[in-house]
């Protein structure tokens, strides 16, 4: 079993959905990175929680540290948020889940 | 500060040769870590350092990987005799870590390895 499971694997939504995607692990750790990857694209980082919730803009992500789970949300989905989203937490190195990879439809 | 960048962007290169990658992160960052991509997969481990100390090394990097960050600043990849199967995008990241407490993580855009 991955330290890092990630949930759905894909996703196809239409626009102005309200996407979410999860992110379980099994291991303590002193934060979780959520992750954007557009296709042939660089890695941007979007969020980093340790424990509570952050929004921004229309994305927001949740974490329970107790029930070692998160989830990023994004509201009013459009076709630009189409992208590969890693969730990754952190002891002393990273370790990534595989990756949710999301299509957003006009 | 660009942010983390990365050179070569893309490598090609016969097997056998060695291949070395470059990674300038964020001023200040002494945290810096290397990842290896494949295509369609998400990425995986290969080794951190905290300032020039190398703090782990992944299981998967064979004898052949050997990174280095000698003045805890710029850090070096080192592929020697390389196979097809290292082909994949090597990627570097960098934080600023304070004890406990650590910082959002940059990526750069990656070197694209391809084994001929």
């Amino acid at each position: 079993k991955n330290e890092v499971e990630q949930s759905p694997q894909n996703l196809t939504a239409q626009e102005g959905e309200f996407i979410t995607i999860n992110c379980s692990y099994s291991v303590g750790i002193s934060a979780l990175h959520w992750l954007q990857q557009h296709p042939g694209g660089g890695i941007v980082s979007l969020f980093m929680l340790s424990s509570g919730k952050k929004k921004h803009g229309r994305l927001i992500a949740t974490i329970n540290i107790q029930e070692k789970h998160s989830s990023l949300h994004i509201t009013a989905s459009h076709p630009r948020d189409s992208a590969v989203y890693i969730c990754a937490v952190l002891r002393n190195m990273l370790t990534f889940g595989g990756g949710t990879r999301l299509m957003v439809k006009p | 500060d660009t942010g983390v960048s990365q050179d070569p962007r893309h490598k090609i290169t016969k097997r056998g040769q060695n291949v070395t990658f470059r990674c300038d992160p964020i001023s200040e960052h002494n945290r810096l870590y290397w990842y290896r991509q494949t295509l369609g997969q998400g990425p995986e481990f290969l080794t951190y350092f905290q300032n020039e100390a190398q703090l782990e090394k992944s299981r998967l990097l064979s004898d052949r990987f050997s990174a280095e960050r000698p003045k805890g600043s710029f850090s070096t990849l080192e592929i020697q005799r390389t196979e097809q199967g290292d082909s994949a995008m090597y990627l570097c990241a960098s934080s600023f870590n304070r004890g406990l407490n650590t910082g959002e993580l940059f990526f750069g855009e990656g070197s694209r390895l391809t084994v001929l």
